[in-house]
């Protein structure tokens, strides 16, 4: 079945550096989405991304979508202790007519003041 | 916050017993998705109703079933629990069913079988 693979499955930075966090796909998706979750809370949508190459900011977030629409990052600029959590990506195949999200294993971000 | 409540926040139940839980979805929202977490894993997707009809299902057993009421609110019910099933359930709303609708998640359910 269909697949999404993140990495870092664990990430710890001294507040300051920067993160990255990698999304890939064994299938092309239609769309690919990024949710934060805090310890003891649940996935909160952080933004969705539906073109080939796409490339969205957040104040110091940017996210990726790969060309062939099959990969994802989501890369935050000088890291911050209010960053801390776990990192989603969640796709949907190209050829879903359901709203069936497929959540990679997430990466954990741990900041060190 | 996302407008979309779930109860109740926690449950405690024994191997073979059966368990509702219940998902409001958020204001103008018509489609209830949910799935389940087990710990330190991303959230798996159990099913989606969409005008109160299953629209999609994950690989999850019959054992797990749902139900979509006029209001869209929705339930989720388990039979025969397992200790695998120890988890959190959480419940996503959207507005209709598309493959580019943004799906909004509640806070869950917290269910541990003993």
């Amino acid at each position: 079945g269909q697949q999404v693979m993140q990495i870092p499955q664990y990430q710890h930075v001294q507040e300051g550096e920067d993160f990255t966090t990698y999304c890939n796909s064994s299938t092309t998706l239609s769309n690919i989405q990024w949710y934060k979750q805090r310890p003891g809370g649940h996935p909160v949508f952080l933004i969705q991304l539906v073109k080939s190459g796409e490339v969205k900011k957040q104040k110091r977030l940017t996210f990726q979508f790969g060309e062939a629409k099959k990969n994802s990052s989501l890369h935050i600029t000088a890291t911050q202790t209010t960053d801390v959590g776990t990192y989603f990506c969640a796709g949907r195949k190209s050829s879903s007519n359901t709203g069936k999200l497929i959540f990679g294993q997430g990466t954990t971000l741990q900041v060190k003041p | 916050e996302t407008g979309v409540t779930q109860s109740p926040t926690h449950l405690i139940k024994t191997r073979g017993q059966q368990v509702t839980l219940r998902c409001s979805s958020q204001s103008g929202h018509n489609t209830v998705s949910w799935y389940q977490q087990a710990l330190g894993q991303g959230p798996q997707f159990i099913f989606q109703y969409y005008r109160e009809e299953e629209n999609g299902r994950g690989n999850f057993p019959p054992r797990f079933s749902g139900l979509q009421f006029p209001n869209y609110s929705s339930e989720l019910n388990v039979n025969a629990l397992e200790l695998d099933d120890s988890a959190l359930y959480l419940c996503a709303s959207s507005l209709y069913r598309s493959s580019t609708d943004t799906q909004y998640f509640g806070p869950g359910t917290r269910l541990t079988v003993l």
